[in-house]
Protein backbone atom coordinates (compact mmCIF):
# COMPACT_ATOMS: atom_id res chain seq x y z
CA UNK A 1 0.00 0.00 0.00
CA UNK A 2 0.85 3.39 -0.70
CA UNK A 3 2.46 5.70 1.90
CA UNK A 4 0.64 8.75 0.72
CA UNK A 5 -3.34 7.99 -0.09
CA UNK A 6 -4.97 10.34 -2.25
CA UNK A 7 -8.96 9.92 -3.88
CA UNK A 8 -10.29 10.09 -5.85
CA UNK A 9 -7.59 9.27 -8.61
CA UNK A 10 -9.76 10.66 -11.36
CA UNK A 11 -12.27 12.76 -10.93
CA UNK A 12 -14.61 14.52 -14.01
CA UNK A 13 -17.12 17.79 -12.83
CA UNK A 14 -18.79 20.51 -13.84
CA UNK A 15 -18.48 24.51 -13.18
CA UNK A 16 -19.47 25.63 -10.13
CA UNK A 17 -19.43 21.86 -8.05
CA UNK A 18 -17.83 21.95 -5.42
CA UNK A 19 -15.27 19.14 -5.25
CA UNK A 20 -13.14 17.72 -2.23
CA UNK A 21 -9.77 15.59 -3.00
CA UNK A 22 -8.36 14.18 0.18
CA UNK A 23 -5.19 12.67 1.22
CA UNK A 24 -4.19 10.26 4.06
CA UNK A 25 -0.41 9.19 5.07
CA UNK A 26 1.31 6.72 6.88
CA UNK A 27 4.77 7.97 6.99
CA UNK A 28 4.59 9.69 10.62
CA UNK A 29 5.23 13.37 9.07
CA UNK A 30 3.90 16.75 10.45
CA UNK A 31 4.24 18.15 6.88
CA UNK A 32 1.73 18.19 4.50
CA UNK A 33 1.52 19.60 1.21
CA UNK A 34 -1.32 20.38 -2.05
CA UNK A 35 0.58 21.02 -5.10
CA UNK A 36 -1.17 21.20 -8.76
CA UNK A 37 0.67 20.35 -11.96
CA UNK A 38 0.18 21.69 -15.26
CA UNK A 39 1.87 21.39 -18.57
CA UNK A 40 5.15 23.16 -19.38
CA UNK A 41 4.36 24.86 -15.43
CA UNK A 42 5.94 21.95 -13.45
CA UNK A 43 4.49 21.48 -9.68
CA UNK A 44 3.26 24.70 -8.00
CA UNK A 45 2.12 24.85 -4.05
CA UNK A 46 -1.64 25.32 -3.23
CA UNK A 47 -1.56 24.90 0.45
CA UNK A 48 1.06 23.67 3.15
CA UNK A 49 0.38 22.61 6.83
CA UNK A 50 3.07 21.93 9.28
CA UNK A 51 1.22 20.57 12.31
CA UNK A 52 -2.39 20.38 12.61
CA UNK A 53 -2.91 23.97 13.63
CA UNK A 54 -0.89 25.30 11.40
CA UNK A 55 -2.51 25.99 7.82
CA UNK A 56 -0.38 28.30 5.37
CA UNK A 57 -1.44 29.64 2.05
CA UNK A 58 1.09 28.27 -1.09
CA UNK A 59 1.50 30.19 -4.13
CA UNK A 60 -1.92 29.90 -5.78
CA UNK A 61 -4.48 29.46 -3.04
CA UNK A 62 -6.87 31.57 -4.47
CA UNK A 63 -10.08 29.21 -5.01
CA UNK A 64 -9.14 26.27 -2.80
CA UNK A 65 -9.67 25.79 0.56
CA UNK A 66 -7.61 22.89 3.27
CA UNK A 67 -8.46 21.30 6.16
CA UNK A 68 -5.94 18.89 8.41
CA UNK A 69 -8.73 16.93 10.00
CA UNK A 70 -5.96 15.06 11.72
CA UNK A 71 -1.80 14.68 11.37
CA UNK A 72 -2.80 11.87 8.90
CA UNK A 73 -5.02 13.83 6.47
CA UNK A 74 -4.74 16.92 4.58
CA UNK A 75 -7.95 17.30 2.27
CA UNK A 76 -8.12 20.05 -0.44
CA UNK A 77 -11.53 21.77 -1.33
CA UNK A 78 -12.54 23.54 -4.47
CA UNK A 79 -15.30 25.34 -3.52
CA UNK A 80 -16.67 26.19 -7.05
CA UNK A 81 -14.67 24.70 -9.46
CA UNK A 82 -14.16 26.44 -12.58
CA UNK A 83 -12.27 24.66 -16.09
CA UNK A 84 -8.86 26.61 -15.48
CA UNK A 85 -8.81 24.41 -11.96
CA UNK A 86 -8.64 21.18 -14.35
CA UNK A 87 -4.94 20.09 -13.71
CA UNK A 88 -2.99 16.91 -11.83
CA UNK A 89 -3.26 17.57 -8.12
CA UNK A 90 -0.41 15.92 -5.82
CA UNK A 91 -0.35 15.53 -2.01
CA UNK A 92 2.86 15.36 -0.26
CA UNK A 93 4.42 14.77 3.07
CA UNK A 94 8.00 15.61 4.20
CA UNK A 95 10.39 14.95 7.11
CA UNK A 96 12.67 17.72 7.62
CA UNK A 97 14.81 15.76 9.91
CA UNK A 98 15.83 13.68 6.49
CA UNK A 99 16.71 17.32 4.83
CA UNK A 100 12.95 17.67 3.82
CA UNK A 101 12.82 14.90 0.51
CA UNK A 102 9.21 14.82 -0.86
CA UNK A 103 7.07 11.71 -0.95
CA UNK A 104 4.18 12.12 -2.86
CA UNK A 105 0.68 10.81 -3.39
CA UNK A 106 -0.27 9.14 -6.89
CA UNK A 107 -1.73 12.14 -8.03
CA UNK A 108 -5.87 12.87 -8.50
CA UNK A 109 -6.70 14.39 -12.20
CA UNK A 110 -9.23 16.41 -11.73
CA UNK A 111 -11.39 17.42 -15.38
CA UNK A 112 -13.87 20.54 -15.03
CA UNK A 113 -16.14 20.91 -17.25
CA UNK B 1 12.45 35.19 -12.67
CA UNK B 2 11.17 31.71 -12.17
CA UNK B 3 12.86 30.29 -8.67
CA UNK B 4 14.23 26.74 -10.70
CA UNK B 5 15.13 27.01 -14.59
CA UNK B 6 15.88 23.28 -16.25
CA UNK B 7 15.71 23.31 -20.20
CA UNK B 8 12.77 21.41 -21.00
CA UNK B 9 14.10 19.74 -23.74
CA UNK B 10 13.10 17.00 -25.16
CA UNK B 11 16.45 15.38 -25.42
CA UNK B 12 16.36 12.07 -27.49
CA UNK B 13 19.35 9.78 -27.22
CA UNK B 14 20.19 6.36 -28.54
CA UNK B 15 20.83 3.37 -26.00
CA UNK B 16 23.94 3.75 -24.07
CA UNK B 17 24.09 7.51 -24.48
CA UNK B 18 25.59 9.88 -21.90
CA UNK B 19 23.58 12.70 -21.38
CA UNK B 20 23.71 15.71 -19.21
CA UNK B 21 20.67 17.74 -17.51
CA UNK B 22 21.41 21.35 -15.89
CA UNK B 23 19.14 23.23 -13.67
CA UNK B 24 19.73 26.85 -11.84
CA UNK B 25 18.23 28.09 -9.12
CA UNK B 26 17.98 31.66 -7.83
CA UNK B 27 17.77 31.85 -4.04
CA UNK B 28 21.29 31.64 -2.73
CA UNK B 29 20.05 30.49 0.83
CA UNK B 30 19.08 27.35 -0.88
CA UNK B 31 19.84 24.39 1.69
CA UNK B 32 18.76 20.76 -0.23
CA UNK B 33 19.02 19.55 -3.79
CA UNK B 34 17.14 17.06 -5.79
CA UNK B 35 16.58 15.35 -8.76
CA UNK B 36 13.16 13.63 -8.90
CA UNK B 37 11.60 11.54 -11.43
CA UNK B 38 8.59 11.41 -13.12
CA UNK B 39 6.82 9.15 -15.22
CA UNK B 40 4.15 10.24 -17.64
CA UNK B 41 1.05 11.37 -15.70
CA UNK B 42 2.51 9.85 -12.41
CA UNK B 43 3.97 11.36 -9.00
CA UNK B 44 7.72 12.05 -9.00
CA UNK B 45 9.94 9.92 -7.17
CA UNK B 46 13.28 10.80 -5.84
CA UNK B 47 15.98 9.98 -8.03
CA UNK B 48 18.77 11.52 -5.86
CA UNK B 49 19.66 13.84 -3.21
CA UNK B 50 22.43 15.98 -4.83
CA UNK B 51 25.63 16.63 -1.75
CA UNK B 52 28.05 19.62 -2.75
CA UNK B 53 30.98 17.08 -3.05
CA UNK B 54 29.04 15.75 -5.59
CA UNK B 55 27.17 11.96 -5.62
CA UNK B 56 26.78 8.93 -7.93
CA UNK B 57 24.28 6.30 -7.80
CA UNK B 58 25.13 3.67 -10.12
CA UNK B 59 24.87 5.59 -14.22
CA UNK B 60 23.63 8.62 -12.48
CA UNK B 61 25.67 11.51 -10.96
CA UNK B 62 24.90 14.62 -9.85
CA UNK B 63 26.57 17.86 -9.05
CA UNK B 64 26.36 20.75 -6.66
CA UNK B 65 28.11 24.12 -7.84
CA UNK B 66 26.84 26.90 -5.69
CA UNK B 67 28.97 29.28 -6.55
CA UNK B 68 26.95 29.47 -10.12
CA UNK B 69 24.03 27.94 -8.67
CA UNK B 70 23.48 25.20 -10.71
CA UNK B 71 22.92 21.44 -10.22
CA UNK B 72 23.64 18.80 -12.92
CA UNK B 73 22.57 15.77 -13.14
CA UNK B 74 24.53 13.02 -15.79
CA UNK B 75 23.23 9.70 -17.18
CA UNK B 76 25.71 7.39 -18.16
CA UNK B 77 24.65 4.12 -20.56
CA UNK B 78 21.21 5.39 -21.18
CA UNK B 79 18.53 2.98 -20.65
CA UNK B 80 15.14 3.08 -22.39
CA UNK B 81 13.75 2.65 -18.83
CA UNK B 82 15.34 5.38 -18.26
CA UNK B 83 12.42 7.68 -20.57
CA UNK B 84 10.62 9.75 -18.36
CA UNK B 85 10.86 13.41 -16.98
CA UNK B 86 13.42 14.94 -14.82
CA UNK B 87 12.87 17.33 -11.85
CA UNK B 88 15.09 19.63 -10.43
CA UNK B 89 13.74 20.61 -6.73
CA UNK B 90 15.33 23.02 -4.53
CA UNK B 91 14.69 23.45 -0.80
CA UNK B 92 15.40 27.19 0.66
CA UNK B 93 13.53 28.86 3.28
CA UNK B 94 14.01 28.76 7.26
CA UNK B 95 13.84 25.11 8.09
CA UNK B 96 13.20 23.50 5.23
CA UNK B 97 9.62 25.03 4.50
CA UNK B 98 10.21 25.89 0.73
CA UNK B 99 10.61 23.73 -2.22
CA UNK B 100 10.94 24.94 -5.60
CA UNK B 101 10.39 23.48 -8.63
CA UNK B 102 11.97 23.62 -11.98
CA UNK B 103 9.05 22.12 -14.79
CA UNK B 104 11.67 19.19 -15.84
CA UNK B 105 13.26 18.24 -18.45
CA UNK B 106 12.04 15.35 -20.85
CA UNK B 107 14.32 12.83 -22.11
CA UNK B 108 13.31 10.16 -24.48
CA UNK B 109 15.89 6.73 -25.19
CA UNK B 110 15.62 5.43 -28.39
CA UNK B 111 16.80 2.06 -29.64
Amino acid sequence: DADVTQTPRNRITKTGKRIMLECSQTKGHDRMYWYRQDPGLGLRLIYYSFDVKDINKGEISDGYSVSRQAQAKFSLSLESAIPNQTALYFCATSDPGRTGELFFGEGSRLTVL
Amino acid sequence: RKEVEQDPGPFNVPEGATVAFNCTYSNSASQSFFWYRQDCRKEPKLLMSVYSSGNEDGRFTAQLNRASQYISLLIRDSKLSDSATYLCVVNAGYNFNKFYFGSGTKLNVKP
